[in-house]
């Protein structure tokens, strides 16, 4: 079995200022890990995925992310928040095998001007 | 290439009545999930196909809901005897493997009255 834990509901930053986005997983297996976003009464959007290749991936929009085996964690970072960032954040792991795609409970971003 | 098409994508049925959803991939992926969303949360897993095989289903499924995909097209998902707790965002999305991004439909937003 897997699963991803979002460590915080809500996350809010101000304009200009860093984004931490955190996310721990779980899986029997060398994971897949995505980062999704949705934007209010739109689709899921991929933002970035890791697939056993770099441990720091980057992704659209200026955000990025770390793979540490270590820590079984995949923090999504921004160095500088934008109001358009303001949306719904989802750590998504996929394992092998037979494994399907788990989504964490989102973490809702606000940024303030 | 037109991506995850879902229909219909408004549904209002009457408690007790049949509905059912369907969802045409990608063409040549072979991976296709079924996910529930209410409103504040993450998408919760239903079920995914491997090509025509249903590989999963998750044991919050009741058995008012089936799932098909003849010859690993096209899904269709079908819930029975519809209750007020089935209302939510029904999401379908496809994949050429677990290491490779999803792309979602746009969904099925189910209300029942």
């Amino acid at each position: 079995a897997q699963s991803v834990t979002q460590l915080d509901s809500h996350v809010s930053v101000s304009e200009g200022t860093p984004v931490l986005l955190r996310c721990n997983y779980s899986s029997s297996y060398s994971p897949s890990l995505f980062w999704y976003v949705q934007h209010p009464n739109k689709g899921l959007q991929l933002l970035l995925k890791y697939t056993s290749a770099a441990t720091l991936v980057k992704g659209i929009n200026g955000f990025e992310a770390e793979f540490k085996k270590s820590e079984t964690s995949f923090h999504l970072t921004k160095p500088s928040a934008h109001m358009s960032d303001a949306a719904e954040y989802f750590c998504v792991v996929s394992g092998g095998g037979n494994n399907d795609m788990r989504f964490g409970a989102g973490t809702r971003l606000t940024v303030k001007p | 290439d037109t991506g995850v098409s879902q229909d219909p994508r408004h549904k209002i049925t009457k408690r007790g009545q049949n509905v059912t959803f369907r969802c045409d991939p990608i063409s040549e992926h072979n991976r296709l999930y079924w996910y529930r969303q209410t409103l504040g949360q993450g998408p919760e897993f239903l079920t995914y196909f491997q090509n025509e095989a249903q590989l999963e289903k998750s044991r919050l499924l009741s058995d008012r809901f089936s799932a098909e995909r003849p010859k690993g097209s096209f899904s269709t998902l079908e819930i029975q005897r519809t209750e007020q707790g089935d209302s939510a965002m029904y999401l379908c999305a496809s994949s050429l493997g677990y290491e490779t991004e999803a792309f979602f439909g746009q969904g099925t937003r189910l209300t029942v009255v």
